[in-house]
């Protein structure tokens, strides 16, 4: 039961660069999200997609853009990677929206 | 927008004591969910307990258990018999029963358990 999964889980990049970050989810559920974890801050949501075919900002979308690839896969790609994207990034999944949601376990990613 | 506010960034706790982490809550909505979820070293972010808003009893899972006062927005997570491998942060988080847009997290508290 791999549940969600993202790879990678850890990345170094330079300033400038772009990457693409991978989730999928084999739990078959209809809803997915990004979010990103910093320091005292919680987690916070970048992207949510609600279903296949649909995308919508969260809280802190500059910078990131999103792809809902199929009902399993949705990616984050950052386009020309700045220090300020320094973080741990989740992707996460649920079934309904009044179900909890699971998670991956975190891509740790540095930008220099 | 709702906002959830962990107001202890640290907790420390005897082991086999009890410790209460508190969270407070903003939302102009009547029906919703509240959740504690708990982040150990490994980073894996782990579903403690939820609760229904709509609910009056207080849910309760194993040596877990909250304290839900809707009037007053207060969810506090009780953690009784402290156990070394309950050690980690935790973030209270709350989802709207309307639309489909995530959950909102508070900052989270360390807990810390003493030998």
């Amino acid at each position: 039961n791999a549940g969600v999964t993202q790879t990678p889980k850890f990345q170094v990049l330079k300033t400038g660069q772009s990457m693409t970050l991978q989730c999928a989810q084999d739990m078959n559920h209809n809803s997915m999200y990004w979010y990103r974890q910093d320091p005292g801050m919680g987690l916070r949501l970048i992207y949510y997609s609600a279903s296949e075919g649909t995308t919508d900002k969260g809280e802190v979308p500059n910078g990131y853009n999103v792809s809902r690839l199929n009902k399993r896969e949705f990616s984050l790609r950052l386009e020309s990677a700045a220090p300020s994207q320094t973080s741990v990034y989740f992707c996460a999944s649920s079934e309904q929206w009044n179900t909890e949601a699971f998670f991956g376990q975190g891509t740790r990613l540095t930008v220099v | 927008a709702q906002t959830v506010t962990q107001s202890q960034p640290e907790m420390s706790v005897q082991e086999a004591e009890t410790v209460t982490l508190s969270c407070t809550y903003d939302t102009s909505e009547s029906d919703y969910y509240l959740f504690w979820y708990k982040q150990p070293p490994s980073r894996q972010m782990i579903l403690v307990i939820r609760q229904e808003a709509y609910k009056q009893q207080n849910a309760t899972e194993n040596r877990f258990s909250v304290n839900f006062q809707k009037a007053a927005k207060s969810f506090s997570l009780k953690i009784s018999d402290s156990q070394l491998g309950d050690a980690a942060m935790y973030f209270c988080a709350y989802r709207s029963r309307v639309g489909a847009d995530g959950l909102t997290f508070g900052k989270g508290t360390h807990l810390i358990i003493q030998p």
